[in-house]
């Protein structure tokens, strides 16, 4: 079956515009995770949905940052006023529970994200 | 907080060596541990897993035991092969479902 997909596959912007990724994730997966892959700080985890909620927004690197997730699948990672240290590989995964301990994620190719 | 510690790259070996990659982790409770694999060009992909103490994951030639007593979780091959070629990714299970990568070590294989 179709695994997690994301688009744009790349974006390139500038710096202090507004950008939207998007995450779809397998079908029938509850669970759906975004985290960011930069050189300087390796694979940091953003923001979990399990359904259409949020938990725990924490882990969010500023207020810039906002996500959503609609009709219990596909989700948006929302950038605002693109900064470059935003620059990164962001990444999608979905698993069909929540539980960490049993439940494999499965990742998808990611959208490099560029802002010059 | 839990993190995770594993060794870092790039390691490079011959083709038929033995690979060894340690992972240390600190964490409350027992979490589950992983190892992912990204190869060139590719998406993550998991690897193996174990989900609790002594228990050992292994996946195409890999392994790798869950060890309380260290808090380790060491990846180990006995014969790479060129088509090993991968960054390699220690991962435990956060509170929220989530994973909590180490750096990543990057293995070269040459024939």
């Amino acid at each position: 079956g179709a695994g997690v997909s994301q688009s744009p596959s790349n974006k390139v912007t500038e710096k202090g515009k507004d950008v939207e990724l998007r995450c779809d994730p397998i079908s029938g997966h509850t669970a759906l995770y975004w985290y960011r892959q930069s050189l300087g700080q390796g694979l940091e985890f953003l923001i979990y949905f399990q359904g259409n909620s949020a938990p725990d927004k924490s882990g969010l690197p500023s207020d810039r940052f906002s996500a959503e997730r609609t009709g219990g699948s596909v989700s948006t990672l929302t950038i605002q006023r693109t900064q470059q240290e935003d620059s990164a590989v962001y990444l999608c995964a979905s698993s069909f529970l929540s539980s960490g301990r049993e439940d494999t994620q499965y990742f998808g190719p990611g959208t490099r994200l560029t802002v010059l | 907080g839990n993190s995770v510690t594993q060794m870092e790259g790039p390691v490079t070996l011959s083709e038929e060596a033995f690979l060894t990659i340690n992972c240390t982790y600190t964490a409350t409770g027992y979490p589950s541990l992983f190892w992912y694999v990204q190869y060139p060009g590719e998406g993550l992909q998991l690897l193996l897993k174990a989900t609790k103490a002594d228990d050992k994951g292994s996946n195409k030639g890999f392994e790798a035991t869950y060890r309380k007593e260290t808090t380790s979780f060491h990846l180990e091959k006995g014969s790479v092969q060129v088509s090993d070629s991968a960054v390699y990714f220690c991962a435990l299970g956060g509170s929220q479902g989530n994973l909590i990568f180490g750096k990543g070590t990057k293995l070269s294989v040459k024939p």
